[in-house]
């Protein structure tokens, strides 16, 4: 079966700018999560959402948002970019979002915002 | 504060030998902890999980184990092999949370 697939792989931004990125889950997973991942950091978790509701946010200023469309496919948008968001951006998705069956994580989306 | 740490950034085994890596958490609300490896340029892989009312669980090569009490939890390789040479993440999760909190990795490289 497809995976997690993220697009685009790679984006360039300049500060200021808004930008959106877009994960579509594997066929029947009803939770997405999203995570940034900066150099030598851990993943940081961004939003989960479920069945189109928000259900858990991290510790991210108001300018990372995201939602979730009828079908799970999801996106994220950041706005007002900052250096500091220059990261790779995982989408992960799973059967429920929660337990002990893991994530299924996609390639990812790394942002360079100069 | 950060509840899921793996406090060696590296480690080096030779091919054959026992790989252990390390995890500790303080949030005693988790009831699932997972590892996962990652390798350059692709999202993190699910390897194996064990329930907090468990202290083992095996999958072929890759042993965890979970000491509640120690709140400390490590995962075996056995034996370690050179496509093993990777990131390994820690991560927890509280059922129905939604969410996993994630280790800031271990970089695991197995020498031939």
């Amino acid at each position: 079966k497809a995976g997690v697939t993220q697009t685009p792989r790679y984006l360039i931004k300049t500060r200021g700018q808004q930008v959106t990125l877009s994960c579509s889950p594997i066929s029947g997973h009803r939770s997405v999560s999203w995570y940034q991942q900066t150099p030598g950091q851990g993943l940081q978790f961004l939003f989960e959402y479920f069945s189109e509701t928000q259900r858990n946010k991290g510790n991210f200023p108001g300018r990372f948002s995201g939602r979730q469309f009828s079908n799970s496919r999801s996106e994220m948008n950041v706005s007002t970019l900052e250096l500091g968001d220059s990261a790779l951006y995982l989408c992960a998705s799973s059967l429920i979002g929660t337990g002990g069956y893991g994530y299924t994580f996609g390639s990812g989306t790394r942002l360079t915002v100069v | 504060d950060q509840q899921v740490k793996q406090n060696s950034p590296s480690l080096s085994v030779q091919e054959g030998r026992i790989s252990i890596l390390n995890c500790d958490y303080t949030n005693s609300m988790f009831d699932y902890f997972l590892w996962y490896k990652k390798y350059p340029a692709e999202g993190p892989t699910f390897l194996i999980s064990i329930s907090s009312i468990k202290d083992k669980n095996e999958d072929g090569r890759f042993t965890v184990f979970l000491n509640k009490s120690a709140k400390h939890l490590s995962l075996h390789i056995v034996p370690s092999q050179p496509g093993d040479s990777a990131v390994y993440f820690c991560a927890a999760s509280i059922a129905n949370a939604g969410k996993s909190t994630f280790g800031d990795g271990t970089t695991l490289t197995v020498k031939p």
